[in-house]
């Protein structure tokens, strides 16, 4: 069964920083190209960036919002996603999702129950 | 904002056929798969429809989607009173080289 498992949410003030975790089972975790999502209060959902496996190129891609702040990175000898998130602002509140692929392609399939992040003073 | 644009709402009685569309472009829809997901108030959301038009294992044949040029659309037929929820349509857009959602439509049954 695919779980993920993210951590490490919280309060945090503007400009400050947080890194985020997921832990992964239930599939082969570097093999896998992830994702992360978050939806802010009462909104719909956003893309936040991916990052692909080793064998694809290990390289990652991140929404505009979000780039220049956020890096995703992976260990896959721990079977974990990290985001790491800095100078965040207010319209960065949300929760984030970790998401992993389906078993037939690199769509985005699977969901965590997500962490919430809440940037404030 | 959203690049990917669906209608606020869609409503139906039990039993009725529900369609939610998704309008893109040439860069995402028209030239990418389209996924679906469904969310629930306070929930994670989950896979609906995955590559256009295949449902992953467990998801009732009531839903069903679809893709023409740079639009898509997700069917609810036999509508019931579970299916009541926020429903995302997304693709990855190659000019933007970032995957986009939809605005989100929340279905309700009358």
């Amino acid at each position: 069964e695919v779980q993920l498992v993210e951590s490490g949410g919280g309060l945090v003030k503007p400009g400050g920083s947080l890194r985020l975790s997921c832990a992964a089972s239930g599939f082969t975790f570097r093999n896998a190209r992830m994702n992360w999502v978050r939806q802010a209060p009462g909104k719909g959902l956003e893309w936040v960036g991916r990052i692909k496996s080793k064998g694809d190129g290990g390289t990652t891609d991140s929404a505009a919002p979000v780039k220049g702040r956020f890096t995703i990175s992976r260990d896959d000898s721990k079977n974990t996603l990290y985001l790491q998130m800095n100078s965040l602002k207010s319209e960065d509140t949300a929760v984030y999702y970790c998401v992993g692929p389906g078993p037939s392609g690199t769509y985005m399939a699977f969901w965590g129950k997500g962490t919430t992040v809440t940037v404030s003073s | 904002q959203s690049v990917l644009t669906q209608p606020p709402s869609a409503s139906g009685t039990p039993g009725q056929r529900v369609t939610i569309s998704c309008s893109g472009s040439s860069s995402n829809i028209g030239s990418n798969n389209v996924h679906w997901y469904q969310q629930f108030p306070g929930t994670a959301p989950k896979l609906l429809i995955y590559r256009n038009n295949q449902r992953p294992s467990g998801v009732p044949d009531r839903f069903s989607g679809s893709k023409s040029g740079s639009s898509a659309s997700l069917a609810i037929s036999g509508l019931r009173s579970e299916d009541e929820a926020d429903y995302y349509c997304v693709a990855w857009d190659d000019s933007l080289s970032e995957s986009v959602f939809g605005t989100g439509t929340r279905v309700t049954v009358l």
